[in-house]
């Protein structure tokens, strides 16, 4: 089945620092989807995204979906301590929605 | 209303006790899933309801006993757990199951905060 690698797959940043993360796939997919989950809570939809080369801001996140259809990059500008967390890539595979292994973020205030 | 919830926050249970985990969303989704997570994983998918009937059975095993009384609501019966099965449990919806290809808001799923299993 379809596979998306997301990297990295933790990071430790400074408060203030712009965030980079990424998932590719082997596969084409037709939407690609970031979710944020905190410790102890479900995940929460941030950005979902349907056109290749589409960018997509909500607050401080950015997201894009790659010209390929192969990939994306969700950008946090700015971090702070309530960015802590786990971000998650997902795309559709069938009816079923196909995770990334996730990319942990630490943020040091 | 854009959430979907989920009783109990958490559980301790024994092997031979039987529970239940609920599930309620209020957006007018027609589907529903069932979510198994492991510390540090991403969600594994255990079931898949579209318009209140089972349409995927990822091979789970009999222990856990799904069910979809109405369109907004959703229930996962437990009975002789072992410990193993231990994990924090997903309920999340969508609009619909996307089948062909439709883009724009079918695969957006949304997911309660989870109940919190343990199994003695």
């Amino acid at each position: 089945g379809q596979q998306l690698n997301q990297s990295p797959q933790s990071m430790f940043i400074q408060e203030g620092e712009d965030v980079s993360m990424n998932c590719t796939s082997s596969s084409i997919f037709n939407t690609w989807l970031w979710y944020k989950q905190d410790p102890g809570e479900g995940p929460v939809l941030l950005i979902a995204l349907y056109k290749a080369g589409e960018l997509t801001s909500n607050g401080r996140l950015t997201a894009q979906f790659g010209i390929t259809r192969k990939d994306s990059f969700l950008n946090i500008s700015a971090s702070i301590p309530s960015d802590v967390g786990i971000y998650f890539c997902a795309g559709p595979s069938g009816n079923k929605l196909v995770f990334g292994a996730g990319t942990i973020l630490r943020v040091k205030s | 209303d854009t959430e979907v919830t989920q009783t109990p926050k958490h559980l301790v249970m024994g092997m031979t006790n039987k529970k239940s985990l609920k599930c309620e969303q209020h957006m007018g989704h027609r589907a529903m899933y069932w979510y198994k997570q492991k510390a540090k994983k991403p969600p594994e998918l255990m079931f898949v309801y579209s318009y209140e009937k089972l349409s995927i059975n990822e091979s789970v095993p009999s222990r856990f006993s799904p069910e979809c009384p109405n369109s907004s609501l959703l229930n996962l019966h437990l009975h002789a757990l072992q410990p193993e099965d231990s994990a924090l449990y997903l309920c999340a919806s969508s609009q619909a199951i996307n089948s062909g290809g439709a883009v724009g808001g079918y695969n957006e799923q949304f997911f309660g905060p989870g109940t919190r299993l343990t199994v003695l």
